[in-house]
């Protein structure tokens, strides 16, 4: 079955410098890989999301890129802000194949210091 | 609130219950999903439902029993067989043509 990987689990930066997360996934036919954003007490809500055909994509500070062959994809977040703060999960499922269920990677807590 | 509820929002159950979650959904969502969260684990799905009527075990089903009777609505039993039962149960929708999953605000249940 897919198996998601995410590094590193705690990352601290200072407020306006860059956040660069990754995941890493085993199982090549998973073609959609989201992001999600995690508040304190709350509930995951998705930020980006990137599909198999496309290798990046842009909102505004938040950037995801795709490498297939390498089978890893990364978040980036540009000027971080307190309110970045937050556990951030990567997650990767094969829709259209057999099943249409996420994979997890195990969070991300990220910590911008003002 | 997101058009999928979870009820309760804390939840203490006491050792050999059976307790029951509840996840309900107005977005006409086909698939539905039970996840729980523990400290550095992650989410580790539990059982999801792609149709009414059906289902299937994630990967720690063990202890835990679903229904899906009604396309809006998928609760979550935590029986006395899991020994381990404390932590923040997720349930999500997705409207498959649209990828993403829409989360509930979890119900964090604790044995005591």
């Amino acid at each position: 079955g897919e198996n998601v990987e995410q590094h590193p689990s705690t990352l601290s930066v200072q407020e306006g410098d860059s956040a660069v997360i990754k995941c890493t996934y085993s199982d090549s036919a998973s073609n959609y890989f989201p992001w999600y954003k995690q508040e304190l007490g709350k509930r995951p809500q998705l930020i980006i999301d990137i599909r198999s055909n496309v290798g990046e994509k842009k909102d505004q500070r938040i950037a995801v890129t795709l490498n297939k062959t390498a089978k890893h994809f990364s978040l980036h977040i540009t000027e971080t802000q307190p309110e970045d703060s937050a556990v951030y999960f990567c997650a990767a499922s094969d829709y259209g194949g057999a099943t249409n269920k996420l994979i997890f990677g195990t969070g991300t807590l990220l910590a911008v210091q003002p | 609130d997101g058009g999928i509820t979870q009820s309760p929002k804390y939840l203490f159950r006491k050792e050999g219950q059976n307790v029951t979650l509840s996840c309900e959904q107005n977005l006409n969502h086909d698939a539905m999903y039970w996840y729980r969260q523990d400290p550095g684990q992650g989410l580790r799905l539990i059982y999801y439902s792609q149709i009414v009527n059906d289902f299937q075990k994630g990967d720690i089903a063990e202890g835990y029993s679903v229904s899906r009777e009604k396309k809006e609505s998928f609760p979550l039993t935590v029986t006395s067989a899991q020994k381990n039962p404390t932590a923040f149960y997720l349930c999500a929708s997705s409207d498959t043509p649209n990828y993403g999953y829409t989360f509930g605000s979890g119900t964090r249940l604790t044995v005591v």
